[in-house]
């Protein structure tokens, strides 16, 4: 119950794509969710968040979409750049402490 | 502003000696957390604090790991004897107030173990 199921474990898009990863969590008392973004070497930034009570974020290029009764959220990046190429990571609260789903890595070819 | 400070960036053991990761979480922050990433398992939280204090270590694979934080500003954890299987990359995080509520999460550059 204290999962986080996240999915594509590594994706490919060109530039300019829509590359969209997945996460299912199955704990009801989860209350926030926030997208990691991490480059090697680096350790994870938060880069977009979302509550249950809404149902999409989005935050320039980036967009949470959110859907309460099946447990699902999920990031889809606009646009993709080469930049943009990093691993993700889904979250969940509860507790007062983040569960992390086991990350996507991406890569943007030009 | 400085971020949150992990000591050492890389250690390389070898199986059986003692490990001590050290952290120094964002001044103010009275939240701080160690994770654990390995490409299987991905991002693991081993244990967090709150005020000092440990509040959860259900995490913590097993007796050979410790944690500690004397002071606001510092915490160990320590692994002895230290395994192969501990080769991972650890992460410090810190927070004011619980991350998602009026904190976000910020995290270390990590110190990679390597076990051998």
């Amino acid at each position: 119950q204290q999962q986080v199921k996240q999915s594509p474990q590594s994706l490919i898009v060109q530039k300019g794509g829509i590359p969209i990863i997945n996460c299912a969590y199955e704990n009801t008392a989860f209350d926030y969710f926030p997208w990691y973004q991490q480059f090697p070497g680096k350790g994870p930034a938060l880069l977009i968040a979302i509550r249950p009570d809404v149902s999409e974020k989005k935050e320039g290029r980036f967009t949470i979409s959110f859907n309460k009764s099946a447990k699902q959220f999920s990031l889809h990046i606009m646009d993709s750049q080469p930049g943009d190429s990093a691993t993700y990571f889904c979250a969940a609260r509860g507790s007062y402490k983040l569960i992390f789903g086991s990350g996507t890595r991406l890569l943007v070819r030009p | 502003d400085a971020g949150v400070i992990q000591s050492p960036r890389h250690e390389v053991t070898e199986m059986g000696q003692e490990v001590t990761l050290r952290c120094k979480p964002i001044s103010g922050h009275d939240y701080l957390f160690w994770y654990r990433q390995t490409m299987m398992r991905g991002l693991e939280l081993l244990i967090y604090f709150n005020n000092n204090v440990p509040i959860d270590d259900s995490g913590m694979p097993e007796d050979r790991f410790s944690a500690k934080m004397p002071n606001a500003s510092f915490s160990t954890l320590k692994i002895q004897p230290s395994e192969p299987r501990d080769s991972a990359v650890y992460f410090c995080a810190s927070s004011l107030g619980p991350p998602g509520g009026t904190g976000e999460l910020f995290f270390g550059e990590g110190s990679r173990l390597t076990v051998l």
